[in-house]
Protein backbone atom coordinates (compact mmCIF):
# COMPACT_ATOMS: atom_id res chain seq x y z
CA UNK A 1 0.00 0.00 0.00
CA UNK A 2 1.27 3.56 -0.41
CA UNK A 3 1.50 5.41 2.02
CA UNK A 4 2.56 8.84 3.72
CA UNK A 5 3.30 9.30 7.26
CA UNK A 6 3.86 12.51 9.17
CA UNK A 7 4.20 12.00 12.60
CA UNK A 8 4.59 15.42 13.70
CA UNK A 9 0.98 16.43 14.38
CA UNK A 10 2.28 20.09 15.87
CA UNK A 11 5.51 21.75 16.38
CA UNK A 12 6.07 25.19 17.97
CA UNK A 13 9.14 26.76 17.82
CA UNK A 14 10.41 30.70 18.58
CA UNK A 15 11.72 32.76 15.65
CA UNK A 16 15.07 32.48 14.24
CA UNK A 17 15.04 28.39 15.40
CA UNK A 18 15.13 25.97 12.86
CA UNK A 19 13.07 23.25 12.41
CA UNK A 20 12.46 19.79 10.56
CA UNK A 21 9.59 18.25 9.15
CA UNK A 22 9.77 14.83 9.18
CA UNK A 23 7.97 12.98 6.13
CA UNK A 24 8.05 8.81 5.83
CA UNK A 25 6.89 6.79 2.73
CA UNK A 26 5.87 3.51 1.56
CA UNK A 27 5.47 2.62 -2.13
CA UNK A 28 6.32 -0.62 -4.09
CA UNK A 29 6.68 1.38 -6.99
CA UNK A 30 10.59 2.12 -8.07
CA UNK A 31 9.67 5.06 -10.06
CA UNK A 32 7.38 7.99 -7.77
CA UNK A 33 7.44 11.73 -7.19
CA UNK A 34 7.73 13.17 -3.37
CA UNK A 35 6.08 16.60 -3.06
CA UNK A 36 5.66 19.48 -0.50
CA UNK A 37 2.55 21.78 -0.23
CA UNK A 38 2.23 24.71 2.68
CA UNK A 39 -1.25 25.60 3.67
CA UNK A 40 -1.18 28.95 5.24
CA UNK A 41 -4.27 30.08 7.02
CA UNK A 42 -5.80 31.10 3.78
CA UNK A 43 -6.48 27.65 3.13
CA UNK A 44 -4.41 27.56 0.46
CA UNK A 45 -1.92 24.68 -0.81
CA UNK A 46 0.96 26.53 -1.93
CA UNK A 47 3.31 24.25 -3.93
CA UNK A 48 6.54 24.01 -2.33
CA UNK A 49 9.25 21.35 -4.14
CA UNK A 50 9.08 18.37 -6.05
CA UNK A 51 11.82 15.61 -6.29
CA UNK A 52 11.58 12.39 -8.00
CA UNK A 53 12.66 9.00 -7.23
CA UNK A 54 15.58 9.07 -9.35
CA UNK A 55 16.92 12.31 -7.85
CA UNK A 56 18.36 11.85 -4.30
CA UNK A 57 19.81 15.38 -4.79
CA UNK A 58 19.50 17.52 -1.82
CA UNK A 59 18.49 21.00 -2.70
CA UNK A 60 18.18 24.32 -0.64
CA UNK A 61 16.29 27.40 -1.62
CA UNK A 62 16.85 30.15 0.42
CA UNK A 63 15.32 29.16 3.82
CA UNK A 64 14.12 25.96 2.87
CA UNK A 65 16.17 22.89 2.35
CA UNK A 66 14.77 19.27 1.72
CA UNK A 67 16.57 15.84 2.17
CA UNK A 68 16.00 13.03 0.27
CA UNK A 69 16.87 9.62 1.47
CA UNK A 70 15.55 6.57 -0.50
CA UNK A 71 17.29 4.04 1.69
CA UNK A 72 15.12 5.58 4.73
CA UNK A 73 12.18 6.33 2.52
CA UNK A 74 12.49 10.08 3.84
CA UNK A 75 11.69 13.14 2.57
CA UNK A 76 12.42 15.27 5.46
CA UNK A 77 12.16 19.98 4.98
CA UNK A 78 14.25 22.34 6.95
CA UNK A 79 13.19 25.60 7.46
CA UNK A 80 16.33 27.88 8.78
CA UNK A 81 16.37 30.64 10.67
CA UNK A 82 12.18 30.64 11.19
CA UNK A 83 9.39 33.33 10.98
CA UNK A 84 6.14 33.69 12.13
CA UNK A 85 5.10 33.76 8.22
CA UNK A 86 6.33 30.19 7.77
CA UNK A 87 3.14 29.68 10.44
CA UNK A 88 1.29 27.11 8.29
CA UNK A 89 0.26 23.04 7.72
CA UNK A 90 2.71 21.56 5.88
CA UNK A 91 1.56 18.11 4.06
CA UNK A 92 3.86 15.68 2.27
CA UNK A 93 2.91 13.92 -0.20
CA UNK A 94 3.00 11.06 -2.73
CA UNK A 95 2.29 9.95 -6.42
CA UNK A 96 3.06 6.81 -8.01
CA UNK A 97 3.41 5.15 -11.53
CA UNK A 98 0.51 3.22 -10.35
CA UNK A 99 -1.92 5.25 -8.64
CA UNK A 100 -3.02 6.85 -11.06
CA UNK A 101 -2.84 11.11 -11.31
CA UNK A 102 -3.68 11.36 -7.73
CA UNK A 103 -2.02 12.69 -4.71
CA UNK A 104 -1.73 10.78 -1.62
CA UNK A 105 -1.20 13.35 1.64
CA UNK A 106 0.24 12.78 4.64
CA UNK A 107 -1.82 14.56 7.71
CA UNK A 108 0.14 17.04 7.94
CA UNK A 109 2.71 19.47 10.99
CA UNK A 110 0.91 22.42 12.23
CA UNK A 111 3.90 25.12 12.78
CA UNK A 112 3.89 27.43 14.69
CA UNK A 113 6.79 30.26 14.75
CA UNK A 114 6.56 32.45 17.74
CA UNK A 115 8.05 35.58 18.59
CA UNK B 1 -0.95 34.70 -14.54
CA UNK B 2 -4.21 33.70 -12.30
CA UNK B 3 -4.62 30.89 -10.47
CA UNK B 4 -7.15 28.25 -9.19
CA UNK B 5 -10.19 29.92 -8.82
CA UNK B 6 -12.96 28.22 -7.05
CA UNK B 7 -16.43 29.73 -6.15
CA UNK B 8 -17.96 29.78 -3.90
CA UNK B 9 -15.61 30.04 -1.60
CA UNK B 10 -17.76 29.22 1.47
CA UNK B 11 -21.15 27.19 1.44
CA UNK B 12 -23.72 26.79 4.14
CA UNK B 13 -26.64 24.52 3.22
CA UNK B 14 -29.62 22.50 4.96
CA UNK B 15 -29.43 18.46 4.94
CA UNK B 16 -31.26 17.20 1.45
CA UNK B 17 -30.32 20.01 -0.11
CA UNK B 18 -28.06 19.80 -3.65
CA UNK B 19 -25.11 21.84 -3.44
CA UNK B 20 -22.48 22.76 -6.79
CA UNK B 21 -19.43 23.23 -6.58
CA UNK B 22 -17.37 25.19 -9.40
CA UNK B 23 -13.21 25.09 -10.28
CA UNK B 24 -11.84 27.18 -12.85
CA UNK B 25 -8.06 25.86 -13.98
CA UNK B 26 -5.45 27.93 -14.32
CA UNK B 27 -5.68 28.78 -18.37
CA UNK B 28 -4.18 26.37 -20.51
CA UNK B 29 -3.74 23.26 -18.13
CA UNK B 30 -5.46 20.01 -19.11
CA UNK B 31 -5.98 18.15 -16.23
CA UNK B 32 -8.20 18.75 -13.09
CA UNK B 33 -8.84 17.18 -9.69
CA UNK B 34 -10.73 17.48 -7.29
CA UNK B 35 -10.22 16.52 -3.27
CA UNK B 36 -11.78 17.12 -0.10
CA UNK B 37 -10.32 18.22 3.16
CA UNK B 38 -12.36 17.37 6.61
CA UNK B 39 -10.98 16.79 10.10
CA UNK B 40 -11.84 13.02 10.48
CA UNK B 41 -10.52 11.83 7.39
CA UNK B 42 -7.26 14.41 6.15
CA UNK B 43 -7.00 15.40 2.15
CA UNK B 44 -8.50 12.74 -0.24
CA UNK B 45 -8.58 12.68 -3.76
CA UNK B 46 -12.09 12.75 -5.23
CA UNK B 47 -11.39 12.70 -9.33
CA UNK B 48 -9.57 13.35 -12.16
CA UNK B 49 -10.09 14.96 -15.63
CA UNK B 50 -8.18 14.97 -18.26
CA UNK B 51 -9.64 17.23 -21.15
CA UNK B 52 -13.98 16.62 -20.45
CA UNK B 53 -13.49 13.04 -19.66
CA UNK B 54 -12.99 11.25 -16.35
CA UNK B 55 -10.38 8.75 -16.36
CA UNK B 56 -10.54 8.26 -12.26
CA UNK B 57 -13.35 8.44 -10.18
CA UNK B 58 -12.63 6.06 -7.59
CA UNK B 59 -12.62 8.66 -5.01
CA UNK B 60 -16.13 9.73 -5.28
CA UNK B 61 -17.71 8.46 -2.02
CA UNK B 62 -21.28 7.79 -3.39
CA UNK B 63 -23.11 8.47 -6.23
CA UNK B 64 -24.84 11.57 -4.75
CA UNK B 65 -21.67 12.78 -6.05
CA UNK B 66 -20.70 13.67 -9.31
CA UNK B 67 -18.58 15.63 -11.44
CA UNK B 68 -18.27 17.24 -14.96
CA UNK B 69 -16.22 19.53 -16.85
CA UNK B 70 -17.18 21.31 -20.15
CA UNK B 71 -14.81 23.08 -22.61
CA UNK B 72 -11.84 21.59 -21.31
CA UNK B 73 -12.07 24.20 -19.04
CA UNK B 74 -14.49 24.73 -16.06
CA UNK B 75 -15.93 22.38 -13.93
CA UNK B 76 -18.55 22.00 -11.50
CA UNK B 77 -18.73 19.04 -8.38
CA UNK B 78 -22.22 18.34 -7.74
CA UNK B 79 -23.55 16.93 -4.21
CA UNK B 80 -27.59 15.57 -4.20
CA UNK B 81 -29.12 15.46 -1.20
CA UNK B 82 -26.49 16.56 0.95
CA UNK B 83 -25.15 15.05 4.55
CA UNK B 84 -23.52 16.26 7.72
CA UNK B 85 -20.79 14.15 7.48
CA UNK B 86 -20.45 16.07 3.29
CA UNK B 87 -18.91 18.90 5.37
CA UNK B 88 -15.60 19.88 4.30
CA UNK B 89 -13.52 21.69 2.20
CA UNK B 90 -13.40 20.58 -1.31
CA UNK B 91 -10.55 21.48 -2.93
CA UNK B 92 -9.94 22.04 -7.08
CA UNK B 93 -5.95 21.55 -8.34
CA UNK B 94 -4.54 21.59 -11.85
CA UNK B 95 -2.05 20.68 -14.34
CA UNK B 96 -0.45 21.48 -17.05
CA UNK B 97 -0.64 17.83 -19.11
CA UNK B 98 -1.65 14.45 -18.96
CA UNK B 99 1.75 13.16 -17.53
CA UNK B 100 1.38 11.80 -13.99
CA UNK B 101 4.15 13.63 -12.75
CA UNK B 102 2.92 17.14 -13.25
CA UNK B 103 2.77 19.44 -10.32
CA UNK B 104 -0.84 19.89 -9.13
CA UNK B 105 -1.25 23.48 -8.63
CA UNK B 106 -4.33 24.05 -5.78
CA UNK B 107 -6.96 26.71 -5.69
CA UNK B 108 -8.31 28.43 -2.43
CA UNK B 109 -10.97 26.00 -1.69
CA UNK B 110 -15.03 25.83 -1.33
CA UNK B 111 -15.86 25.46 2.76
CA UNK B 112 -19.16 23.32 2.79
CA UNK B 113 -21.28 23.47 5.99
CA UNK B 114 -24.38 21.27 5.82
CA UNK B 115 -26.80 21.94 8.64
Amino acid sequence: AQKVTQAQTEISVVEKEDVTLDCVYETRDTTYYLFWYKQPPSGELVFLIRRNSFDEQNEISGRYSWNFQKSTSSFNFTITASQVVDSAVYFCALIFTGGGNKLTFGTGTQLKVEL
Amino acid sequence: GAGVSQSPSNKVTEKGKDVELRCDPISGHTALYWYRQSLGQGLEFLIYFQGNSAPDKSGLPSDRFSAERTGGSVSTLTIQRTQQEDSAVYLCASSQSRGWTDTQYFGPGTRLTVL
